[in-house]
């Protein structure tokens, strides 16, 4: 089945590198994606991999794929304040365009 | 060059009546997709539209519908209303299909629809 986890909250001190982690079950997806998600905003996508990709990285962003394990994580270095939000990791599935998202995780960046 | 943007940003409708929520795509983009987000979970995935057909659909029953115009603009039709309904309704658009790119998708901030 189509299942993406990811744990529920996670809580740095500014400065600090944040890193999330995802888990997800179907092999054949060829993209997988981090998005961001403020208070009562839409999801705004910070970044993807390709699943033939090991690593990809974007300024304070780096996106580590096993796909043996199917673990993705997102690590933020330099974490900020504004960093505070909700991350889901989502992976596209090959019905329809459609892309399956984890339950997030709550990103809280302590002064 | 515009977002996407969703109509009403909030809306309250009780148990049984029908809501229509709309959406308007990114400028170039001819493929929506329609997601409910329920409170504390991820977006779950309710059908996609490319070039006003409907190109995939998720676990939603049929009193879910949805349509999609001339100008990419859609629709999204919830009858007969229940009180699990209550959820953020996100549209996304994109361009193309996800198997001929990256799939990413540009989401509208959505809405809010309360079912008493």
């Amino acid at each position: 089945g189509e299942d993406v986890e990811q744990s529920l909250f996670l809580s740095v001190r500014e400065g600090d590198s944040s890193v999330i982690n995802c888990t997800y079950t179907d092999s054949s997806s060829t993209y997988l994606y981090w998005y961001k998600q403020e208070p009562g905003a839409g999801l705004q996508l910070l970044t993807y991999i390709f699943s033939n990709m090991d690593m990809k990285q974007d300024q304070r962003l780096t996106v580590l794929l096993n796909k043996k394990d199917k673990h993705l994580s997102l690590r933020i270095a330099d974490t900020q304040t504004g960093d505070s939000a909700i991350y889901f990791c989502a992976e596209n599935s090959n019905q329809g365009g459609k892309l399956i998202f984890g339950q997030g995780t709550e990103l809280s960046v302590k002064p | 060059e515009t977002g996407v943007t969703q109509s009403p940003t909030h809306l309250i409708k009780t148990r049984g009546q029908q809501v229509t929520l709309r959406c308007s795509s990114q400028s170039g983009h001819n493929t929506v997709s329609w997601y409910q987000q329920a409170l504390g979970q991820g977006p779950q995935f309710i059908f996609q539209y490319y070039r006003e057909e409907e190109n995939g659909r998720g676990n939603f029953p049929p009193r879910f519908s949805g349509l999609q115009f001339p100008n990419y603009s859609s629709e999204l039709n919830v009858n007969a209303l229940e009180l699990d309904d209550s959820a953020l309704y996100l549209c996304a658009s994109s361009y193309g299909l996800a198997v001929t790119n990256t799939g990413e998708l540009f989401f509208g901030e959505g809405s809010r629809l309360t079912v008493l």
